[in-house]
């Protein structure tokens, strides 16, 4: 019953070009969303959130998007780094509560 | 301001054994969760605390599952007797108390296998 899915696994891109991931959802409960990066031996870090009231937001190099009727978020990085190769995560929760549901996650790998 | 930190960082037991994880949230952090990690797939929400109580436990898998967190400070996670699919990695997350946007932080995990 995976409710957030992430069908990409990976996901490479030449640095300096836009990373674009994917994420769609299956419950319409979910009104938060948010992006967690991680790399290799460490915990997953907060990146990036979008309210459900919200079609889009942006913090620098990072831009999240929200299409409520499709059920699908995406996240946009312009331009993308090196330093941007990790494995993302996309989560979501209700109101109701504060545990997160997450994706199976998506490895980018930019290539110099 | 230190993480959250967990221990041990790797585990490795035999089937049938006992094996308990620690997790240490950010000081003053009221909100503690367990999540979990098997095989590369998503990541799964398996039990949130406020200080001392157990807020939801909607995700335990089972009975062999044994979370406590002792007067609101560092939690432990219990898994007897092991079996092969509780491999994969233990992650501890804490947030301040107050509303759920409130960002959860995450600590490095713990990877168990069990053989």
């Amino acid at each position: 019953d995976q409710q957030v899915k992430q069908n990409s696994p990976s996901l490479s891109v030449q640095e300096g070009r836009i990373s674009i991931l994917n994420c769609d959802y299956t419950n319409s409960m979910f009104d938060y969303f948010l992006w967690y990066k991680k790399y290799p031996a460490e915990g997953p870090t907060f990146l990036i959130s979008i309210s459900s009231i919200k079609d889009k937001n942006e913090d620098g190099r990072f831009t999240v998007f929200l299409n409520k009727s499709a059920k699908h978020l995406s996240l946009h990085i312009v331009p993308s780094q090196p330093g941007d190769s990790a494995v993302y995560f996309c989560a979501a929760s209700t109101s109701n509560d504060y545990k997160l549901s997450f994706g199976a996650g998506t490895t980018v790998t930019v290539r110099a | 301001e230190a993480g959250v930190t967990q221990f041990p960082s790797h585990s490795v037991i035999e089937k049938g054994q006992t094996v308990t994880l620690r997790c240490d949230p950010i000081s003053g952090h009221d909100n503690l969760y367990w999540y979990r990690r098997v095989m590369g797939k998503e990541i799964k929400f398996l039990l949130h605390f406020v200080k001392e109580s157990k807020q939801d436990e909607s995700g335990m898998p089972n009975n062999r599952f044994l979370a406590e967190r002792t007067g609101g400070t560092y939690s432990t996670l219990k898994v007897q007797p092991a079996e092969l699919e509780d491999s994969g990695v233990y992650f501890c997350a804490s947030s301040q108390v107050g509303h759920r946007y409130n960002e959860q932080f995450f600590g490095p995990g713990t990877r168990l296998t069990v053989l």
